[in-house]
């Protein structure tokens, strides 16, 4: 069955210091994999997205993420975090055939200032 | 222009009433989603409507029931709500096949039983 794993829960980061969010999916086919946030209150926006082609996709709000196959994995990354990217982050693997997606459980990000 | 909107924002009600959340999309989408998310923040998904068809029904309890009266519209009736029912609900919607492409989420409802 096809799942999304985020293994940390919550990470805490200094501002100004880089970020990698950890999310592997299982999947029988080439994956259709998301980034989303959710900052207090609010819904979840759409950071970046891949399909094929380049396995580094570059997202909105200076995200990027990369695809590796090998490793069943597509994390995230910014080099520098600003107070305002804290938020509750979510990955996702969509389903080709069933019309939807599975979300990862989310990872808390709280920074530091 | 809010591209898919959910009203009420906030919803405390009594258990066993039943109350409804109405959501609306003006993204000229073709599929619709009710999803819950629950006090730890995992989001499930409840039920999927493409054109106005039910497509998705993840073993959500007959209490609840989706409605769709056009593919813009997807509402969601609670009968006899339960404290387990408090939860933040979100509405999205989809432009084509729903796992190909990214969802668009409404501000989501939060729904408290007491």
């Amino acid at each position: 069955a096809q799942s999304v794993t985020q293994p940390d829960i919550h990470i805490t980061v200094s501002e100004g210091a880089s970020l990698e969010l950890r999310c592997n999916y299982s999947y029988g086919a080439t994956p259709y994999l998301f980034w989303y946030v959710q900052s207090p209150g609010q819904g979840l926006q759409l950071l970046l997205k891949y399909f094929s082609g380049d396995t580094l996709v570059q997202g909105i709000k200076g995200f990027e993420a990369e695809f590796k196959r090998s490793q069943s994995s597509f994390n995230l990354r910014k080099p520098s975090v600003h107070w305002s990217d804290a938020a509750e982050y979510f990955c996702a693997v969509g389903h080709t055939n069933a019309g939807k997606s599975t979300f990862g459980d989310g990872t808390t990000l709280t920074v530091k200032p | 222009d809010t591209a898919v909107s959910q009203t009420p924002k906030y919803l405390v009600t009594q258990m066993g009433n039943d109350k409804s959340i109405k959501c609306e999309q003006n993204l000229g989408h073709d599929t619709m989603y009710w999803y819950k998310q629950d006090s730890k923040k995992f989001l499930k998904i409840m039920f999927s409507y493409n054109n106005k068809e039910l497509i998705i029904n993840e073993t959500v309890p007959n209490r609840f029931s989706p409605k769709s009266p056009d593919k813009a519209h997807l509402n969601l009736h609670i009968n006899s709500l339960e404290l387990g029912d408090s939860a933040v609900y979100f509405c999205a919607s989809n432009p084509g096949q729903g796992g190909r492409t990214e969802a668009f989420f409404g501000q989501g409802t939060r729904l408290t039983v007491v």
